[in-house]
């Protein structure tokens, strides 16, 4: 079985520290990777696509994979109260990009 | 904003209705999905459609009847719900066959089945 690992959270921060959020996979052959924003009640909004080892910055986040230990990550620098939300971890598996999600992060960022 | 655009936002229907969701892309994508979500749940997947053609079906009850009239266009007919039903439903759109390839999801649609 398929299986993507994030911890439920909540994960708390004050405003302006580094969020870093984790996830784990099981299956070797999975090729992408991606990280989701969802606030309550609306729909999963991308944030990052990764799909070489390493890191992949954009603005405040920063998405880091690691192959070897089939592990990905989400740094979010400078974290502000707008990014309270729910991250959703994701991997493609399969030939026509079907997602695996983990069960997603809570991230609040308190003032 | 989105550019996959689903209607309606919202949807109350009976068990005994019958009524459609609607999903429309203008990205160019060959490759068109709905999801379900529960609350507190992540996105589950019901249907994948790739050039028109329906490649996964994940044993999705027949009260739930996807249709792809043409490449922009993606339709989830509804019949006979149950209650526990009600959930977000999310169209999405792709490529298909690039790295990576990247799933893009509507605003969804909230279905209430009472």
């Amino acid at each position: 079985q398929k299986e993507v690992e994030q911890n439920s959270g909540p994960l708390s921060v004050p405003e302006g520290a580094i969020a870093s959020l984790n996830c784990t996979y099981s299956d070797r052959g999975s090729q992408s990777f991606f990280w989701y924003r969802q606030y309550s009640g609306k729909s999963p909004e991308l944030i990052m696509s990764i799909y070489s080892n390493g890191d992949k910055e954009d603005g405040r986040f920063t998405a880091q994979l690691n192959k070897a230990s089939q592990y990905v990550s989400l740094l979010i620098r400078d974290s502000q109260p707008s990014d309270s939300a729910t991250y959703l971890c994701a991997v493609n598996t399969e030939g026509y990009s079907t997602l695996t999600f983990g069960k997603g992060t809570m991230l609040l960022v308190s003032p | 904003d989105t550019e996959v655009t689903q209607t309606p936002k919202h949807l109350v229907m009976g068990m005994t209705n019958k009524k459609s969701l609607k999903c429309e892309q203008h990205m160019g994508h060959r490759a068109m999905y709905w999801y379900k979500q529960k609350a507190k749940k992540p996105p589950e997947l019901m249907f994948v459609y790739s050039y028109e053609k329906l490649s996964i079906n994940e044993s999705v009850p027949s009260r739930f009847s996807p249709e792809c009239p043409n490449s922009s266009l993606l339709n989830l007919h509804l019949h006979a719900l149950q209650p526990e039903d009600s959930a977000l439903y999310l169209c999405a759109s792709s490529q298909v066959g690039t790295v990576p390839n990247t799933i893009y999801f509507g605003e969804g649609s909230w279905l209430t089945v009472v």
